[in-house]
């Protein structure tokens, strides 16, 4: 029944590491995105997928890169993690125009 | 730059009473608002929105405002319960469209028994 997941939950790595964030979505939508939440609970939009293409991208570093392999996913990969990167990333999700679901959100902690 | 703000960071109030959590807004292109709620350890959760060719909207329990000459957005929510405790954003968008939102700040609203 889930509508909108991510994996895994919890993230904590190393600085200089490689790692990747899943979402997946179950709702239709074709329109995916992905917000960086900080400690003071800031939600801000990273990027936005609309049919596998890329529409929008803040400013982010492009050690950030967004993978959509179909409609229904789009995957964060990460390189060379940094202390800053620590955060909640939330994938959401919508058909275009409309309100966005959001995931239950991936913890990352770089330590 | 354009930004969505809150006034109150925090707000307390006892069950069963009525709690308003407001928002501010600079950019006067807006034209479409939404409210969510982010219960800890969750993602965002949308709660209702509005357009701004209307100024109020209910839903079940709650009722959002919309101010467009002050560029104030409140929302409402009646016989606040324990389960309401959650940290709740606007956000708003230009065009008419979800696709691109800016979120405020948040307020963290804690329910007193």
């Amino acid at each position: 029944d889930t509508a909108v997941s991510q994996t895994p939950k919890y993230l904590v790595t190393q600085m200089g590491n490689d790692k990747s964030i899943k979402c997946e979505q179950n709702l239709g939508h074709d329109t995916m995105y992905w917000y960086k939440q900080d400690s003071k609970k800031f939600l801000k939009i990273m990027f936005s997928y609309n049919n596998k293409e890329l529409i929008i991208n803040e400013t982010v570093p492009n050690r950030f890169s967004p993978k959509s392999p179909d409609k229904a996913h789009l995957n964060l990969h990460i390189n060379s993690l940094e202390l800053g990167d620590s955060a909640v990333y939330f994938c959401a999700s919508s058909r275009v125009g409309d309100t966005q679901y959001f995931g239950p959100g991936t913890r990352l902690t770089v330590l | 730059g354009e930004s969505v703000g809150l006034h109150l960071p925090t707000l307390s109030v006892q069950e069963g009473d009525n709690s308003i959590i407001n928002c501010a807004y600079s950019n006067s292109a807006s034209d479409y608002f939404i409210w969510y709620k982010q219960e800890s350890g969750k993602g965002p959760q949308f709660i209702i929105d509005i357009r701004s060719n209307m100024d109020k909207r209910q839903g079940q329990r709650v009722t959002v405002l919309l101010n467009k000459t002050v560029k104030h957005l409140s929302l409402q929510i009646a016989a606040t319960q324990p389960g309401d405790s959650a940290v709740y954003f606007c956000a708003e968008t230009p065009g008419g469209s979800a696709r691109q939102l800016t979120f405020g700040s948040g307020t963290q609203l804690t329910v007193l028994p």
